[in-house]
Formats: C-alpha cells, sequence, structure tokens
C-alpha cells in the first residue's frame, strides 16, 4: 500500500515568517495530494489540493508544489499568523479509482508573535 | 464548516462493549469514509461508503462494520471494543468518491 512521510514533525517560526512542510509518497499511481489543518479539539479542515496534472497551486498565503518524479509534495505558508498554529497533515490518494486517503503522521506548526 | 457533522462528541464504554458512531454527510454528497485518528498521529482509513455500498476497506478487522442509509447518513459500529479502540473517530463525505474529502469534529472513544 501507499506510504506517506511527512516532515518535519514540529515547526516553530516567527510571525511573518514562511513555513515549508514536505512529504514524500510511495506509490507512483497515487495521482491526488490534499492537505488538511487540524486544530485542538477539531475535525482537520482541508486547506488546499493539488491533482497530479499540475506542479503547484496557490491560494493567498498557501502553495503547495509537486514533483511527481521525485514523488515529493510540499506546503509553503508564507507571512505566517499565530491563527496559522496547528497540526498540518499532508495525503495521498488516487483519486480517480478509490477515495481512501493515505496520511502523513502531521506537523505540528507553532507561530509566535 | 464543512456541513459533516458526528454524534456523540464523546463517548466511553468499557472492554469488550459494542458502539455505534453516526455521521451526517453534506447536503449532495453520496460518499462517506471512516478514519481512526489515534492520539499523535494521522487518520487511518477504515472504510469508504458510495451510494449505499462498501467501496474499500483499509487493515482493519471485521468487527469494524458500517452502514449508509439512503439518505446518506452513515454508521460505524465497533464490537468487542479493545483498549487500542481509543481515537478519534473521523467521518468524511464527498460529492463521489473520487472527490474532495470534508470531514466532520470526530467522535472521541474511550475504552477503559
Amino acid at each position: 500500500g501507499e506510504n506517506v512521510e511527512q516532515h518535519p514533525s514540529t515547526l516553530s517560526v516567527q510571525e511573518g515568517d514562511s513555513a515549508v512542510i514536505k512529504c514524500t509518497y510511495s506509490d507512483s499511481a497515487s495521482n491526488y495530494f490534499p492537505w488538511y489543518k487540524q486544530e485542538l479539539g477539531k475535525g482537520p479542515q482541508l486547506i488546499i489540493d493539488i491533482r497530479s496534472n499540475v506542479g503547484e497551486k496557490k491560494d493567498q498565503r498557501i502553495a503547495v508544489t509537486l514533483n511527481k518524479t521525485a514523488k515529493h509534495f510540499s506546503l509553503h505558508i508564507t507571512e505566517t499568523q499565530p491563527e496559522d498554529s496547528a497540526v498540518y497533515f499532508c495525503a495521498a490518494g488516487r483519486g480517480s479509482t478509490l477515495g481512501r486517503l493515505y496520511f502523513g503522521r502531521g506537523t505540528q506548526l507553532t507561530v509566535w508573535p | 464548516e464543512t456541513g459533516v457533522t458526528q454524534s456523540p462528541t464523546h463517548l466511553i464504554k468499557t472492554r469488550g462493549q459494542q458502539v455505534t458512531l453516526r455521521c451526517s454527510s453534506q447536503s449532495g454528497h453520496n460518499t462517506v469514509s471512516w478514519y481512526q485518528q489515534a492520539l499523535g498521529q494521522g487518520p487511518q482509513f477504515i472504510f469508504q461508503y458510495y451510494r449505499e455500498e462498501e467501496n474499500g476497506r483499509g487493515n482493519f478487522p471485521p468487527r469494524f462494520s458500517g452502514l449508509q442509509f439512503p439518505n446518506y447518513s452513515s454508521e460505524l459500529n465497533v464490537n468487542a471494543l479493545e483498549l487500542d479502540d481509543s481515537a478519534l473517530y473521523l467521518c468524511a463525505s464527498s460529492l463521489d468518491y473520487t472527490d474532495t474529502q470534508y470531514f466532520g469534529p470526530g467522535t472521541r472513544l474511550t475504552v477503559l
């Protein structure tokens, strides 16, 4: 099955700085890569996703890049704010066939004011 | 908010008991997926239902079972509870099985 690895497990940045979280996957058939933000006591909230026919996608301060050859994808958050503090999960799936998602172990992002 | 609701919010059971968790999908969504999230881990796929039929299952024993109803709400049933079943159980609904999954707030299950 698919194996998703996520790094780092914890990340601390100063408000206004950028944060980068990286994930690798093992199954070359995976073609859908969402990122979720989970705040304490809440369910994961989709923040951005990318499909394998696209190399990069941006939504305001958030961007995701995908390198299919190397089987890795990254989340970039610019101009971080204290409210960005949460656990971030990357996931991989075969969006065209099965709906299951394989998640990384998460990154605890802390943004200090 | 995603429009996906789950009940109950918290639940405490003892080992060997049975539990039923419920999920109400976002309006118009015909697919629901269930995940187990242990403390400090990412969600793990349990199974998915598409138009009332099971559409894939993860590495969970048969004592984990599910149902999806004609209104696309769903249940997760766990029999013979074990201590390791203590976790946050999440459901996610999507427009169909190929589409983006939107998660509910989860049910925190504690098995004593």
